[in-house]
């Protein structure tokens, strides 16, 4: 059984430019759920992808964007990068359109300078 | 929105003591689950425990919905446990995590 994975691992931005993060999800699960975890903090949720529609948001602006693949991998998408977006990304993938049993990655860190 | 607060924020032991972690939230939840945060970051399953009690080797959790709160146990603690824990909470479609408590056990 092949787990989540991210990539890149790490990455460095500049202030204003756009990136792209990845996630490919467990075998078996149809679901993926993208936080954003700032130094000392724990976990905020973005958004759950099920089916390749978005499926729960949480207080992120719209700059925030996602997809989901039919192959249930899916992007996280970030305009305009601000400082305080310097963070580590972290995919989570599960069953069903829920977040139980959530299964994370290792996480992207992004830094913003 | 839900409220997921976590005690202690920070625990510092001798290698073999026990411990408690506490997570209280503010609503009814519909799953939760606890996660241990290595130094890399990567979150690591420990249980999917919405209610009742689970145990895996020194580890158990018990979660009284009806009361909003969950407990993890550790028991026999050693240097590897050491980290952050976290609980995370399913309400209204959204995952909530709490701050985390930070386990530091030491030799």
């Amino acid at each position: 059984e092949t787990g989540v994975t991210q990539s890149p691992t790490h990455l460095i931005k500049t202030r204003g430019q756009q990136v792209t993060l990845r996630c490919s999800s467990q075998s078996g699960h149809n679901t993926v759920s993208w936080y954003q975890q700032a130094l000392g903090q724990g976990p905020q949720f973005i958004f759950q992808y099920y089916r390749e529609e978005e499926n729960g948001r949480g207080n992120f602006p719209p700059r925030f964007s996602g997809l989901q693949f039919p192959n249930y991998s899916s992007e996280l998408n970030v305009n305009a990068l601000e400082l305080d977006d310097s963070a580590l990304y972290l995919c989570a993938s599960s069953r069903s359109g829920t977040t139980e049993t959530q299964y994370f990655g290792p996480g992207t860190r992004l830094l913003v300078l | 929105g839900i409220q997921v607060e976590q005690s202690p924020p920070d625990l510092i032991l001798q290698e073999g003591a026990n411990s408690t972690l506490r997570c209280n939230f503010s609503d009814s939840v519909n799953n939760l689950q606890w996660f241990h945060q290595n130094p890399w970051g990567q979150l690591i399953n420990l249980f999917y425990i919405p209610s009742g009690t689970k145990q895996n080797g020194r580890l158990s959790a018990t979660t009284v919905a009806t009361e909003r709160y969950s407990l993890l146990y550790i028991s026999s603690s050693q240097t590897t446990d050491s980290g952050v824990y976290f609980c995370a909470v399913g309400h209204a479609g959204k995952s909530t995590f709490g701050d985390g408590t930070t386990l530091t056990v030491k030799p």
